[in-house]
């Protein structure tokens, strides 16, 4: 599927700093997924925004979906070593397929 | 929680052999998905599924093809396997975004295939 932009390309840390990226596509979204992926495994969903300007956390997560709804937010705070690993952003578009972002490579520094 | 489970974490294949990744939900998804992940080029589609015996080609089909006998189980199968087939392998399961649905996208862990 086409791939949404997505920044950092990749972001080198310190453990304990706050970390912040961000997906932006030329579509309207009505639900925008976010994932962290570890080496050699599967994407494991973190947070799903379903409304315009919803803001929605999970742990030291929070995500925001774009008032636009061309956009979204997540923020990782009080960073840790095993938040390392890459981040994308997803949309569904036309009902049954996907966009994916070209993902953020994070990597904290102890 | 949702399980999208792959049947092979890791396989080593010959050229020319046929391959079988086997993919299961348990979350009575109408929606499965095929695709492989390559450094530099993100997740592309292979091909995905909105029922039973349903099938639709995604953004890279040459090479493969999917079965979808039962809701629960699909399929993908490289009749005669190459190694610009070597990848990491992933499923995914959707309910088809609509009302009272959320779209949500689960991954199962991946299969990473080298074809020698």
């Amino acid at each position: 599927g086409q791939q949404l932009n997505q920044s950092p390309q990749s972001m080198f840390i310190q453990e304990g700093e706050d970390v912040s990226m961000n997906c932006t596509s030329s579509s309207i979204f009505n639900t925008w997924l976010w994932y962290k992926q570890d080496p050699g495994e599967g994407p494991v969903l973190l947070i799903a925004l379903y409304k315009a300007g919803e803001l929605t956390s999970n742990g030291r997560l929070t995500a925001q979906f774009g008032i636009t709804r061309k956009d979204s937010f997540l923020n990782i705070s009080a960073s840790i070593p095993s938040d390392v690993g890459i981040y994308f952003c997803a949309g569904p578009y036309t009902g049954n397929q996907f966009y994916f972002g070209t993902g953020t490579s994070l990597t904290v520094i102890p | 929680d949702v399980k999208v489970t792959q049947s092979s974490r890791y396989l080593v294949k010959r050229t020319g052999e046929k391959v079988f990744l086997e993919c299961v939900q348990d979350m009575d998804h109408e929606n499965m998905f095929w695709y492989r992940q390559d450094p530099g080029l993100g997740l592309r589609l292979i091909y995905f599924s909105y029922d039973v015996k349903m099938k639709e080609k995604g953004d890279i089909p040459e090479g493969y093809s999917v079965s979808r006998e039962k809701k629960e189980r699909f399929s993908l199968i490289l009749e005669s396997a190459s190694t610009n087939q070597t990848s990491m392998y992933l499923c995914a399961s959707s309910f088809p975004p609509g009302q009272g649905r959320t779209g949500e996208l689960f991954f199962g862990e991946g299969s990473r295939l080298t074809v020698l």
